[in-house]
């Protein structure tokens, strides 16, 4: 069975960085593109990017810039760096892992529980 | 691609059918997935592909639709399926969600 667990920092103050490293274990780093993606209070889900073990990355337009990820295939990790954080980025994020054909990526199975994140001075 | 979901909250008592929409602004054809999502735990894939079942997951949970309009069905609601059901679809990028519908006990 697959599991992921997210961790980082739960409180950080606006314009600082952000780093969230999500383990996997019971499968390989290569099984699957790896994902981060976000739930405000009281919102839907935002799919913030991707990333795969060979390197290649997907963000959403609205996170350019500002978003890198990163996978460590040493120890089955990836993870989420998101600099100059405001109020605004304050959600729950959560990892996930997603197959992807050549021309599109699909659902999201697995998912980690999700790790709490508040922006506040 | 935005979804919306409807209604917000669903009251419905334990036995009984719930009936969730979800609604794409453009057509996702049927590239859309469905999520149950419990407070604490981690969101647990229910359906792809409109109506396949993922693993492990019950009989009672049906989809339907395509296009702009779909719908997932919870038959006979069990104590267990109390939760937020959020829809997702994969046709065209960035991937979107809904902003979920909460099943609760009448």
């Amino acid at each position: 069975q697959v599991q992921l667990l997210e961790s980082g920092p739960r409180l950080i103050s606006p314009s600082e960085t952000l780093s969230l490293t999500c383990s996997v274990s019971g499968a390989s780093i290569d099984s699957y593109y790896w994902n981060w993606i976000r739930q405000p209070a009281g919102k839907g889900p935002e799919w913030i990017g991707r990333v795969h073990s060979r390197g290649s990355t997907k963000y959403i337009t609205s996170l350019e810039g500002r978003v890198t990820m990163s996978v460590d295939t040493t120890n089955n990790q990836f993870s989420l760096r998101l600099t100059s954080v405001t109020a605004a980025d304050t959600a729950v994020y959560y990892c996930a892992g997603q197959s992807c054909s050549p021309y599109n990526c699909f659902w999201f199975d697995p998912w980690g529980q999700g790790i709490p994140v508040s922006v506040s001075s | 691609i935005v979804m919306t979901q409807s209604p917000a909250t669903l009251s419905v008592s334990p036995g009984e059918r719930a009936t969730l929409s979800c609604r794409a602004s453009q057509s996702v054809s049927t590239n859309l997935a469905w999520y149950q999502q419990k407070p604490g735990q981690a969101p647990r894939l229910l359906l792809y592909d409109t109506s396949t079942r993922a693993t492990d997951i019950p009989a009672r949970f049906s989809g339907s639709g395509s296009g702009t309009d779909f719908i997932l069905t919870i038959d006979s609601l069990q104590s267990e399926d109390f939760a937020l059901y959020f829809c997702q679809q994969y046709n065209n990028w960035p991937q979107t969600f809904g902003q979920g519908t909460k099943v609760e006990i009448k």
